[in-house]
């Protein structure tokens, strides 16, 4: 069964600082990793996207990384904002027949000033 | 990026009644969309994969002739949650992808609707 896992659940960080987001995956075979940042009541706005080629993306303060042979990520967030506290989710779709996208849990991110 | 619209974005109804949710895809053709339930503090559900043209495909545990998806076109799908429950209420979310956007990469998501049953 495809399955995506996420950690930290919940992190609390100060505005400035820098933190680093998780996700392992089972889905195989892969096709491409996103993240997502999910504001309360808001639908997902995607961050980055990565194929099986790529093992880093940027866009701003936001840089993902894939490791596909330990089938992990990461989301390093540099010099925290207030307005990066929201639910950050990791969506893995595989490919032929797995091509639904599987979600993981999110991570709710607070950044406190 | 592409824009995915919903409609309405909140919504109240009596138990009993039935209601609508609209997802129009403003500036690409989706020929496939998903939509999810997402309760308080959860990820989200993906409730059934809405295809133009033909049935939905519905996963496991939601009731297809409580949850009536309709694809009628390449850029609307419609989610009708029928005889509304209290325990129905949620934040329903659909999302859709460029042509082979959804096997590929991008997935653009609505605002998502608010529905409150009292």
């Amino acid at each position: 069964k495809n399955q995506v896992e996420q950690s930290p659940q919940s992190l609390i960080i100060l505005e400035g600082k820098n933190c680093t987001l998780q996700c392992n995956y089972t889905v195989s075979p892969f096709s491409n990793l996103r993240w997502y940042k999910q504001d309360t009541g808001r639908g997902p706005v995607s961050l980055t996207i990565m194929t099986f080629s790529e093992n880093t993306k940027s866009n701003g303060r936001y840089t993902a990384t894939l490791d596909a042979d330990t089938k992990q990520s990461s989301l390093h967030i540099t010099a925290s904002q207030l307005s990066d506290s929201a639910s950050y989710i990791c969506v893995v779709s595989g490919s032929g027949g797995s091509y639904i996208p599987t979600f993981g849990r999110g991570t709710s991110l607070i950044v406190h000033p | 990026g592409a824009v995915v619209s919903q409609h309405p974005s909140r919504v109240i109804c009596k138990s009993g009644t039935s209601v609508k949710i609209e997802c129009r895809s403003l500036d690409f053709q989706a020929t496939t969309m998903f939509w999810y339930r997402q309760f308080p503090k959860q990820s989200l559900m993906l409730m059934a994969t809405s295809n133009e043209g033909s049935k939905a495909t519905y996963e496991q545990g939601v009731e297809k002739d409580k949850f009536l998806i309709n694809h009628a076109s390449l850029t609307l799908s419609t989610l009708t949650v029928t005889s509304a429950h209290p325990e129905d209420s949620s934040f329903y979310i659909c999302s859709a992808g460029l042509a082979g956007g959804i096997r590929t990469g991008e997935l653009f998501f609505g605002e998502g609707s608010r529905l409150t049953v009292l």
